[in-house]
């Protein structure tokens, strides 16, 4: 079955730095996507990224951006230029192709100091 | 804005009572899904419909029912509500059927808090 790991419950950065989270799946399916979605305080959630397996090019969606490993099944976010409105969860989200469903991981919890 | 809209966003009930959570996709959008977020379990998917039909069910209770009318809007009726049935309801839609691949966009959500 697919898993979805977060290793990183809570993170902090400094305004105006980079800061990466981790995101670690299983999967045996070579059809999938990628997601992470932010959970700011409002409770609404809002699609980061979004990265196809097939592609080898790491998306990139303005301060946001990913590392995609496909041979370690690894999807790490890259926050560049961290703002306060930042501050929020963060969920990985593994989705199957074949086995059409979407999984989230855990979510890591970032704080921006000022 | 996802262009996502959810009704009531607050709702506060008693044990036993029933509710019904209303969710409008967005537009062009055939797919809803809804999804249950408690403070320890994370996001749990619930049901999915797809232009009318039920496509895919996730941990869903018995006392929980879901439809999507010719409009496409869907609702989420509870029933027999129980304290733990306390949390956040997501509603997300999509273009496509394809839970995993097709992008969801979610809605604000509804606070259900049963005292």
């Amino acid at each position: 079955a697919q898993t979805v790991t977060q290793s990183q419950p809570e993170m902090s950065v400094q305004e105006a730095e980079t800061v990466t989270l981790s995101c670690t799946y299983d999967t045996s399916e070579s059809d999938y996507y990628l997601f992470w979605y932010k959970q700011p305080p409002s409770r609404q959630m809002i699609l980061v990224i979004r990265q196809e397996a097939y592609k080898q090019q790491n998306a990139t969606e303005n301060r946001f951006s990913v590392n995609f490993q496909k041979a370690a099944k690894s999807f790490s976010l890259k926050i560049s230029d961290s703002q306060l409105g930042d501050a929020a969860m963060y969920f990985c989200a593994y989705g199957g192709g074949a086995t059409n469903k979407l999984i989230f991981g855990t979510g890591t919890l970032l704080a921006v100091q000022p | 804005d996802s262009g996502v809209t959810q009704t009531p966003k607050h709702l506060i009930t008693a044990t036993g009572q029933r509710v019904t959570l209303r969710c409008s996709p967005r537009s062009g959008d055939l797919s809803v899904y809804w999804y249950q977020q408690s403070l320890d379990q994370g996001l749990q998917f619930l049901i999915q419909y797809y232009n009318g039909e039920e496509r895919a069910k996730g941990n869903i209770l018995e006392r929980f029912s879901a439809q999507q009318f010719p409009d496409l809007h869907s609702e989420l009726n509870l029933s027999s509500l129980e304290l733990g049935d306390s949390a956040l309801y997501f509603c997300a839609s999509s273009v496509g059927p394809r839970q995993g691949t097709d992008t969801q966009y979610f809605g604000p959500g509804t606070r259900l808090t049963v005292l």
